[in-house]
């Protein structure tokens, strides 16, 4: 059974950083792609980063991009997502995804999320 | 970056109703659509991949059709577990977007 767990996610003030964790079980973690998805409260869904299955590409939203870093380390089954310079626009519930394939991002499992909330 | 448009924003419909939610994309995404459906305080789920494929264990009541710019998800039967919030996404091209969500509400 796959499954994702999300963890990290804090109370932190503006300026603050965080690193989120995504500890991935049931399946070959290594031979997919991931990502990160948030949600802000009351809102939509917005895709923030994401990486191939090696860790070799990633890729980032706008919102994010020189602020946060995605990176995976395929030997202990975990995905990651360092968050620096945060803003209260930041806060938001933040899921880990998998996708289905090496590198395109089509998403077949969700983690249960884990929720970063930005306030002084 | 591609800008995906759901209509309607709300629906109300009833037990045994079946229903249709379109979304427009702003370019050709081929068929690089997906669909998800995600309820109060819960993660989302995985409906349809590749604009009409059903995930595993998907049941077939949810359909998906269109390719290039336009696409729709259809429900038939509408039980009280289908009510939720779906949202379409393209993955296509970075950056990933999503519609803004469809809100399906017990009338």
């Amino acid at each position: 059974e796959v499954q994702l767990l999300e963890s990290g996610g804090n109370l932190i003030e503006p300026g603050g950083s965080l690193t989120l964790s995504c500890a991935a079980s049931g399946y070959r973690f290594s031979s997919y792609a991931m990502s990160w998805v948030r949600q802000a409260p009351g809102k939509g869904l917005e895709w923030v980063s994401g990486i191939t299955d090696s860790g070799r590409n990633t890729y980032y939203a706008d919102s994010v991009k020189g602020r946060f870093t995605i990176s995976r380390d395929n030997s202990k089954n975990t995905l990651y997502l360092q968050m620096n310079s945060l803003t209260k626009d930041d806060t938001a519930v933040y899921y880990c995804a998998k996708a289905f394939s090496s590198w395109r991002q089509n998403f077949d499992y969700w983690g249960q999320g884990t929720l970063v909330t930005v306030s002084s | 970056d591609i800008q995906m448009t759901q209509s309607p924003s709300s629906l109300s419909a009833s037990v045994g109703d079946r229903v249709t939610i379109t979304c427009r994309a702003s370019q050709d995404i081929s068929t690089y659509l997906a669909w998800f459906q995600q309820k109060p305080g819960k993660a989302p789920k995985s409906l349809i991949f590749a604009a009409s494929s059903l995930q595993n264990g998907v049941p077939s009541k949810f359909s998906g059709s269109g390719s290039g710019t336009d696409f729709t998800l259809t429900i038939s039967s509408l039980q009280p577990e289908d009510f939720a919030t779906y949202y379409c996404q393209q993955y296509n091209s970075f950056p990933l977007t999503f519609g803004q969500g469809t809100k399906l509400e017990i009338k």
